[in-house]
C-alpha cells in the first residue's frame, strides 16, 4: 500500500491560516486522496478529498501537488475547535483493495489563543 | 440526525471473558467497517462488511469477529480477551466501497480488560 508521512506535530495561533503537510511519493494514478480529523475522545471525522485538482469545501481547502506525490490541507482560520490529530489518508482502488483507509500516524495540531 | 451509535461507550471486561461491542448506523449505507486504536496510535482496520460480505484484514487475529445481522446493526465479538486487547473500537460506515466514499465514524467504545 501506498503510504503517507506527516509531520508528527504542529502549532497554530488562534485565527491565523494552518497549511499541513502531507507527502506520498509513491502514490499511484487511481488512488484518492483523503483527510481525516479525529478530536479528543472522539472517533475520526472526515474532512476533505481529492484527486488531482485542488478542493474546497466548509471545512477546508486541499492543494495537491501538479505530480501528486504531497498535498496541503489548509485550514483557513484556525479555531480551538481544530485542536486534532489529522490523517492524511490513501484510499486504493476498489478493485484492488476495496477502497480501504490505511491510517498513517497523522499530525497532532495545537491552536493557542 | 442520522448517524452511527457505538455501545457500550465504555467496556470492562477480564481476561479470558468473551465479550461483544455493538454498532448501530441510521445512514443505510452498505459498508460497516471494525477499527482498533490503541493509545496514542492511528485506527487500524481490522475486516468491514459490504452488505452481508465480510472481508477479513491478513494480520486480524482469530480472537476477533464480526457479525453483521442487517444493515443496522454490526457486532464486533472478542473471543477470549487478552490485555493487549484493550484498546478504542470504532465503527465507521460508508456508503459504498471505493475511493470517493468518505467514512462516517462512531464515537468508539474504550474497551478495558482486567
Amino acid at each position: 500500500d501506498a503510504k503517507t508521512t506527516q509531520p508528527n506535530s504542529m502549532e497554530s495561533n488562534e485565527e491565523e491560516p494552518v497549511h499541513l503537510p502531507c507527502n506520498h511519493s509513491t502514490i499511484s494514478g487511481t488512488d484518492y486522496i483523503h483527510w481525516y480529523r479525529q478530536l479528543p475522545s472522539q472517533g475520526p471525522e472526515y474532512v476533505i478529498h481529492g484527486l488531482t485538482s485542488n478542493v474546497n469545501n466548509r471545512m477546508a481547502s486541499l492543494a495537491i501537488a501538479e505530480d501528486r506525490k504531497s498535498s496541503t490541507l489548509i485550514l483557513h482560520r484556525a479555531t480551538l475547535r481544530d485542536a486534532a490529530v489529522y490523517y492524511c489518508i490513501l484510499r486504493d482502488s476498489y478493485n484492488t483493495n476495496a477502497g480501504k483507509s490505511t491510517f498513517g500516524d497523522g499530525t497532532t495540531l495545537t491552536v493557542k489563543p | 440526525d442520522a448517524m452511527v451509535i457505538q455501545n457500550p461507550r465504555y467496556q470492562v471486561t477480564q481476561f479470558g471473558k468473551p465479550v461483544t461491542l455493538s454498532c448501530s448506523q441510521t445512514l443505510n449505507h452498505n459498508v460497516m467497517y471494525w477499527y482498533q486504536q490503541k493509545s496514542s496510535q492511528a485506527p487500524k482496520l481490522l475486516f468491514h462488511y459490504y452488505d452481508k460480505d465480510f472481508n477479513n484484514e491478513a494480520d486480524t487475529p482469530d480472537n476477533f469477529q464480526s457479525r453483521r445481522p442487517n444493515t443496522s446493526f454490526c457486532f464486533l465479538d472478542i473471543r477470549s480477551p487478552g490485555l493487549g486487547d484493550a484498546a478504542m473500537y470504532l465503527c465507521a460506515t460508508s456508503r459504498d466501497l471505493g475511493q470517493t466514499y468518505e467514512q462516517y465514524f462512531g464515537p468508539g467504545t474504550r474497551l478495558t480488560v482486567t
